[in-house]
Formats: C-alpha cells, structure tokens, sequence
C-alpha cells in the first residue's frame, strides 16, 4: 500500500517496567510474522519472530503473542531498559512473499 | 553470522546526478535482496526485490528506469538512483536471504541519500 505521512505513535514506560507494544496486521492469511527494532539511522534489527500456527512464543526478555482472530500481534518487552528505547515494527509475511511493514511505534524508555 | 554491510552510509549529491548504493551479504550467499526506502517517521516500503542473475521485480508505483538494481553475485547487490531529485531523498535500507522469497531476510544498515 500507498505510505501516508504518520506521526508515529509513542509509548513511553518507566525503566524497569514491563512494555507492550500492540500491531494490527492486514491479510489474515498471512503466516509467519516478525517484531524489528530500528534505532535512529540504523537498518532494522530482528527481535522475535512467529509462525501462525502459535500464540505465544519466549525470547530473552521478550515475548510475541499472536491472536489470529483480530489480526493482533503483540511485543511485550520485560523489565525495559534505556537500551530498549527505539521503533519497533511488525511485519507480516505469507508464505514466503515479501514482508509488509507496520507503521512502527516509538518507544521510549524514562530513567 | 548473517552479516549486511551497505555502502555508503550516507551520500549528498546534486540534484540531477546517480548515486550508486552496495549491499553486501559478508558472510552468506544471498539468493534474494531486497531494496526498501523509508521516509522519516514512517514504515518501511518494499521497493524491489533482486534475484542473483535475474532481473528485479518493483513493487507497484516504483520506476524501474529510475531505481536500476543489479545482483550480479550471490554476496552483492546495486541499487543506482539514475537522475536524482530532492524528493529522493530517503533512507534506503537492503536486506538479503539465503533462501528464495522473503523469509530470514537480514537487514543492512542503511544508506542516507541526501539531493540537494
């Protein structure tokens, strides 16, 4: 689809706190998902990532959870650090074709 | 392991001129690259993706005269911004796989175009 100029929406949580980071996704057949995280002038980091055939799935301080029904991913980052202060974006992938991008939200993480 | 490196990682050139933007797999031979352009405080859009040998497929809406991508190896690809204009000006980001189509795709660290 077409980029429309956003204002990126932010979340900000105190150090230490657990976050959440929420993303819709469009094509409800879509399979396989990933969570980025961008840090200012830098390429896209992989966090997490997801195939459709699970709900939930454990990183180091992160988890996805996936919920088919609303096309909603979640990222849920424990005891947040200043280090955790970037974008993050989900992308969604079916079956192998190219990703599509969220519009990524801002976190950031106050002392 | 997985490494992308770009190159540059940040060019300002006068308007009407090409810039030329590399991108490498160091450590993994990338059957599949892909380009992307991300204008500030947005997403990241696919601009084309690049199979070793064979010519790029552009997404809808991107000039393929105007982006010319070249994969001419397994570790390398080009991305020439042909006749470049200030609204060019974008942060242009590659990744590569090791495997046909988009999955485990490894993400560069972008280039800064700058037109003037």
């Amino acid at each position: 689809g077409e980029s429309v100029g956003l204002h990126l929406p932010t979340l900000s949580v105190q150090e230490g706190d657990n976050s959440i980071i929420n993303c819709a996704y469009s094509n409800s057949a879509s399979d396989y998902f990933i969570w980025y995280k961008q840090e200012s002038g830098k390429g896209p980091q992989f966090i997490i990532d997801i195939r459709s055939n699970m709900d939930k799935r454990q990183g180091q301080r992160v988890t996805v959870l996936l919920n088919k029904t609303v096309k909603h991913l979640s990222l849920q980052i424990a005891a947040t650090q200043p280090g955790d202060s970037a974008v993050y974006f989900c992308a969604e992938n079916l079956y192998g074709q190219n990703f599509v991008f969220g519009p990524g939200t801002r976190l950031s993480v106050l002392p | 392991g997985a490494v992308v490196s770009q190159h540059p990682s940040w060019v300002i050139c006068k308007s009407g001129t090409s810039v030329k933007i590399e991108c490498r797999s160091l450590d993994f031979q990338a059957t599949t690259m892909f380009w992307y352009r991300q204008f500030p405080k947005q997403s990241l859009m696919l601009m084309a993706t690049s199979n070793e040998g064979s010519k790029a497929t552009y997404e809808q809406g991107v000039e393929k005269d105007k982006f010319l991508i070249n994969h001419a190896s397994l570790t390398l690809s080009t991305l020439t911004v042909t006749s470049a204009h200030p609204e060019d000006s974008s942060f242009y980001i590659c990744s590569a796989s090791p495997l046909a189509g988009a999955s485990g795709q490894f993400f560069g660290p972008g280039t800064r175009l700058t037109v003037l």
